[in-house]
C-alpha cells in the first residue's frame, strides 16, 4: 500500500492564480480530511469529508473548495491564491467516519505552498 | 471551544537523559487523545490513542499516560533518532481533531 499521496510536494502560486493540490489513498478509508500547518501553530482542519459524495467545512474553510467524487481521492481547490495561504498542507485519512473519534488518521508526505 | 496546550515548546535532552512532554487539554467530552511524531519536511505519524484517564501505552522508549486533564508522554533514556517534533491531539464532542502546537525535541549525543 501506497497510504495516502499528495501532489505536488512543492508549489509556488502568484497571487490570484487557482490550482489543485491532491490526495489519494488506498487503504479504502471512508473519512479524509485536509490540514493546514503554519509556523506556531497547530495544525488546523480546512475541510473534511465522511464518504463519496459527502464534504463539511472544519476550522479555516475560506479560500479552498473540496470534493469527494469517489472514495480514493479528495482534492483541494484554492480558488484565488493569497499570500494568508502560504502553508504546509497535509491530507489524512482514516477507516471510521461515524466512530472518527477512535479511528487514528494517517497522513500525507504534505505539499508546501508559497504564494507571492 | 476545545483547546489543547503543550509545553515546553522546545526540550533539548542529552542522549540518555529521561523526561517528559505535557499536553494539557480543556474540551468537554474527551472520545480520544493522539499522540503524533513529525520530523522535519514530514507528515506526522501515529504514535499512541488513549481513551480514559489511567490508561497508559508504550512504545520503545516511549510512554504515554493519560488523566483527565493532562496527557504525558515519557522519554526514557532518548536516542538522537528520537528527535522530532511531537504533537498532541484530541477529540472530544465536534468529532473534529484538535491540535497542539506541538513540542520540538532534540537529543544530542
Amino acid at each position: 500500500n501506497a497510504g495516502v499521496t499528495q501532489t505536488p510536494k512543492f508549489q509556488v502560486l502568484k497571487t490570484g492564480q487557482s490550482m489543485t493540490l491532491q490526495c489519494a489513498q488506498d487503504m479504502n478509508h471512508e473519512y479524509m480530511s485536509w490540514y493546514r500547518q503554519d509556523p506556531g501553530m497547530g495544525l488546523r482542519l480546512i475541510h473534511y469529508s465522511v464518504g463519496a459524495g459527502i464534504t463539511d467545512q472544519g476550522e479555516v474553510p475560506n479560500g479552498y473548495n473540496v470534493s469527494r467524487s469517489t472514495t480514493e481521492d479528495f482534492p483541494l481547490r484554492l480558488l484565488s491564491a493569497a499570500p494568508s495561504q502560504t502553508s504546509v498542507y497535509f491530507c489524512a485519512s482514516s477507516y471510521g467516519a461515524g466512530v472518527f473519534g477512535t479511528d487514528t488518521q494517517y497522513f500525507g508526505p504534505g505539499t508546501r505552498l508559497t504564494v507571492l | 471551544e476545545d483547546q489543547v496546550t503543550q509545553s515546553p515548546e522546545a526540550l533539548r535532552l542529552q542522549e540518555g537523559e529521561s523526561s517528559s512532554l505535557n499536553c494539557s487539554y480543556t474540551v468537554s467530552g474527551l472520545r480520544g487523545l493522539f499522540w503524533y511524531r513529525q520530523d522535519p519536511g514530514k507528515g506526522p505519524e501515529f504514535l499512541f490513542t488513549l481513551y480514559s484517564a489511567g490508561e497508559e501505552k508504550e512504545k520503545e522508549r516511549l510512554k504515554a499516560t493519560l488523566t483527565k486533564k493532562e496527557s504525558f508522554l515519557h522519554i526514557t533514556a532518548p536516542k538522537p533518532e528520537d528527535s522530532a517534533t511531537y504533537l498532541c491531539a484530541v477529540v472530544a464532542g465536534s468529532e473534529k481533531l484538535v491540535f497542539g502546537k506541538g513540542t520540538k525535541l532534540t537529543v544530542n549525543p
